[in-house]
């Protein structure tokens, strides 16, 4: 079975510093990665992903990620934060089982950024 | 084009009523599904369908019922609410080829009481 960890349930930065956010999976297969974002009060939307074309990721709004095999860790970076980016951010690992993917994905608990002015 | 719609935004039924939860998508999207959200737990696989005319189960789906309409439509059925089944309701649709990555509605607020 597949599964997620997400470190920290809320991490805290300044205005102006890096953005970093922990993801591991497990999966028992080389696994599609995702990362959303999820504003109040709103669904979640697509930041990057992970489709085993290229271990750095870029996405949008200027968060990248980096996939690493041997540490199966999947972190999401920003080199410098902005108020706008005070979020929930969700990792998600899918390993494409029956009938390709479709069975849903897993996802960690969430991580709350904040940002201090 | 909208994405994935869901009707209502909110709701709040007393234990035991019954309730659908609609959902429909605008990107032929193949597989739907719905998740869960409630506090410190992420998201939680309710039901999802690969397919038009299939449904599968997921990781919560005791309290629950899907039907797949048609290739745009998947609604979620709370038969006799329960205050456990408060919560925030999601859901996606996703491609069945390439990467997976799934598409959101805006959820659904649902207070039972």
């Amino acid at each position: 079975a597949q599964s997620v960890t997400q470190l920290g349930s809320h991490v805290s930065v300044s205005e102006g510093a890096l953005v970093l956010l922990r993801c591991n999976y497990s999966s028992s297969v080389p696994p599609y990665l995702f990362w959303y974002v999820q504003y109040p009060n709103q669904g979640l939307q697509l930041l990057l992903k992970y489709t085993s074309a290229a271990t750095l990721v870029k996405g949008i709004n200027g968060f990248e990620a980096e996939f690493k095999k041997s540490e199966t860790s999947f972190h999401l970076t920003k080199p410098s934060a902005h108020m706008s980016d005070a979020a929930e951010y969700f990792c998600a690992v899918s390993d494409g089982r029956s009938g390709g993917g479709a069975d849903g994905l897993t996802f960690g608990k969430g991580t709350h950024l904040i940002i201090q002015p | 084009n909208a994405g994935v719609t869901q009707t209502p935004k909110f709701q709040v039924l007393k234990t035991g009523q019954s309730m659908t939860l609609q959902c429909a998508q605008d990107m032929n999207h193949n597989s739907m599904y719905w998740y869960r959200q409630d506090p410190g737990m992420g998201l939680r696989l309710i039901y999802y369908s690969a397919s038009e005319g299939t449904t599968d189960k997921g990781e919560v789906p005791n309290g629950y019922n899907v039907s797949r309409l048609n290739k745009r439509e998947f609604s979620l059925r709370l038969e006799s609410a329960a205050p456990s089944q408060t919560s925030v309701y999601f859901c996606a649709s996703g491609r069945t080829t390439g990467s997976y990555e799934q598409y959101f509605g805006p959820g659904t607020r649902l207070t039972v009481t």
